[in-house]
C-alpha cells in the first residue's frame, strides 16, 4: 500500500541534543512538507520541498533543518537551537502544486 | 494574523442528527478548500474538498458548502455517527501552500 511513514514515533530529546525525524513516502510525490501541531492549534508549516535537492522555509523554520536528496525521504532535524521543540510533528505531501496532501501519523518529541 | 479560523473548539453532536462545522478565511486569494479528520495519535485524513469556482461539494454523508462573499465554509455530516468523533480542521489553499483552522472538536453521543 502507498502512504507515509513517520519514524519514531515517540522521541525523546535531551537538552543541547540535536535529533532527526524520519519520513518516507512511496506515493511517488514531488512535494513533500513538515508541520508541527501544538496544543490548540492549527499545523503550522515548518520546511516543504516541491523537488529534490530544493526546500524552502515556512512559517516557523526557526531551529529545524531539512534535507531533500532523495523523492521518498524528507528527514527533518530539531536543532539544539529549537527552544519549545515539544510538540506533534507530521510530514505530509502531495502532487507538485497541487492539493491534498497526504499526511503521516506524526512523530511525538518530548525533552527529558 | 490567524487567516483560517474555526471559531468553536468543540460540538457536541447526537447521533443521527446532523452535524454542522464552520470555518472563516480572510484571504480572498484562497482558492481551494479542504477538510480533514484527525484521530489522536495519527495524522490528519483528507475528507472533502471544493473549488472557489463551487459552491458546494457534496460525498456520501460529507457536503461542503462555500459562501465567498461571506469567506465562510462550513461541513455537514449527515447522518453523524459514533465513528465521526475525532478533531476536524479546515484548511484553505493558494496554489501548493495550505493553511490550517485551529480545529473542531466533533464528539457524537449515542
Amino acid at each position: 500500500d502507498g502512504g507515509i511513514t513517520q519514524s519514531p514515533k515517540y522521541l525523546f530529546r535531551k537538552e543541547g541534543q540535536n535529533v532527526t525525524l524520519s519520513c518516507e513516502q512511496n506515493l511517488n510525490h514531488d512535494a513533500m512538507y513538515w508541520y508541527r501541531q501544538d496544543p490548540g492549534q492549527g499545523l503550522r508549516l515548518i520546511y516543504y520541498s516541491q523537488i529534490v535537492n530544493d526546500f524552502q522555509k515556512g512559517d516557523i523554520a526557526e531551529g529545524y533543518s531539512v534535507s531533500r536528496e532523495k523523492k521518498e525521504s524528507f528527514p527533518l532535524t530539531v536543532t539544539s537551537a529549537q527552544k519549545n521543540p515539544t510538540a506533534f510533528y507530521l510530514c505530509a505531501s502531495s502532487t507538485q502544486g497541487a492539493q491534498p496532501q497526504h499526511f503521516g501519523d506524526g512523530t511525538r518529541l518530548s525533552i527529558l | 494574523d490567524q487567516q483560517v479560523k474555526q471559531n468553536s473548539p468543540s460540538l457536541s453532536v447526537q447521533e443521527g442528527r446532523i452535524s454542522i462545522l464552520n470555518c472563516d478565511y480572510t484571504n480572498s486569494m484562497f482558492d481551494y478548500f479542504l477538510w480533514y479528520k484527525k484521530y489522536p495519535a495519527e495524522g490528519p485524513t483528507f475528507l472533502i474538498s471544493i473549488s472557489s469556482i463551487k459552491d458546494k461539494n457534496e460525498d456520501g454523508r460529507f457536503t461542503v458548502f462555500l459562501n465567498k462573499s461571506a469567506k465562510h465554509l462550513s461541513l455537514h455530516i449527515v447522518p453523524s455517527q459514533p465513528g465521526d468523533s475525532a478533531v476536524y480542521f479546515c484548511a484553505a489553499s493558494e496554489g501548493s501552500d495550505l493553511t490550517f483552522g485551529t480545529g473542531t472538536r466533533l464528539q457524537v453521543t449515542l
